[in-house]
């Protein structure tokens, strides 16, 4: 069964910094790219990064760009979120989903449940 | 950046009712769309690819359609199990873009 396992959220300073992990399982994690998408409280979904299946190629929100870095490690079969400078507007689930394809498609056929990140002093 | 619109933002149904929710894309994305339902507290599910193809163990009252920039979501007869928001999602360009939503609950 394909699984995404999402970690690492928690309650966060403005300023400060929090890694997310997705752990992957059912799949062979290299074959496909990755993406972060976050909900923030009561809103609609907004895409934050995506990754190639390689980790070659990145791509970023205007949001986010500069603060977070999105990474994989493909012999751990894991996808992470590097995120500094939080603001309160960073607040938000965020999802770890899989691409349906090797390269940055953003068609995402597979969600984790999910991680919350709250920046709140 | 491509922006998506959805109309309405929310409908109420009765059960066995025939659905209809709206996209539209702010240029054309070809057939670049996809449909997504999400429950309360739950991720979002793909239902719909490529405007019109249904997702692997999709129950078949639900469909999609369009190109372009105009394209239509449809559940033909609303089930209790349904009542979730909609999302329509452009994937031709980077940024990738989600419509605001549209909730449908039970009349």
């Amino acid at each position: 069964e394909v699984q995404l396992l999402e970690s690492g959220g928690g309650l966060v300073q403005p300023g400060g910094s929090l890694r997310l992990s997705c752990a992957a399982s059912g799949f062979t994690f290299s074959s496909y790219a990755m993406s972060w998408v976050r909900q923030a409280p009561g809103k609609g979904l907004e895409w934050v990064s995506a990754i190639s299946g390689s980790g070659g190629s990145t791509y970023y929100a205007d949001s986010v760009k500069g603060r977070f870095t999105i990474s994989r490690d493909n012999s751990k079969n894991t996808l992470y979120l590097q995120m500094n400078s939080l603001r309160a507007e960073d607040t938000a689930v965020y999802y770890c989903a899989k691409d349906r394809s090797y390269t940055v498609t953003s068609s995402w056929g597979v969600w984790g449940k999910g991680t919350t990140v709250t920046v709140s002093s | 950046d491509i922006q998506m619109t959805q109309s309405p933002s929310s409908l109420s149904a009765s059960v066995g009712d025939r659905v209809t929710i709206t996209c539209q894309a702010s240029q054309d994305i070809s057939n670049y769309l996809n449909w997504y339902q999400q429950k309360p507290g739950k991720a979002p599910k793909l239902l719909i690819y490529d405007a019109s193809n249904l997702e692997t163990g999709v129950p078949s009252r639900f469909s999609g359609s369009g190109s372009g920039t105009d394209f239509t979501f449809t559940i033909s007869s609303l089930q209790p199990e349904d009542i979730a928001t909609y999302y329509c999602q452009q994937y031709d360009n980077l940024p990738p873009a989600f419509g605001p939503g549209t909730k449908v609950d039970i009349k």
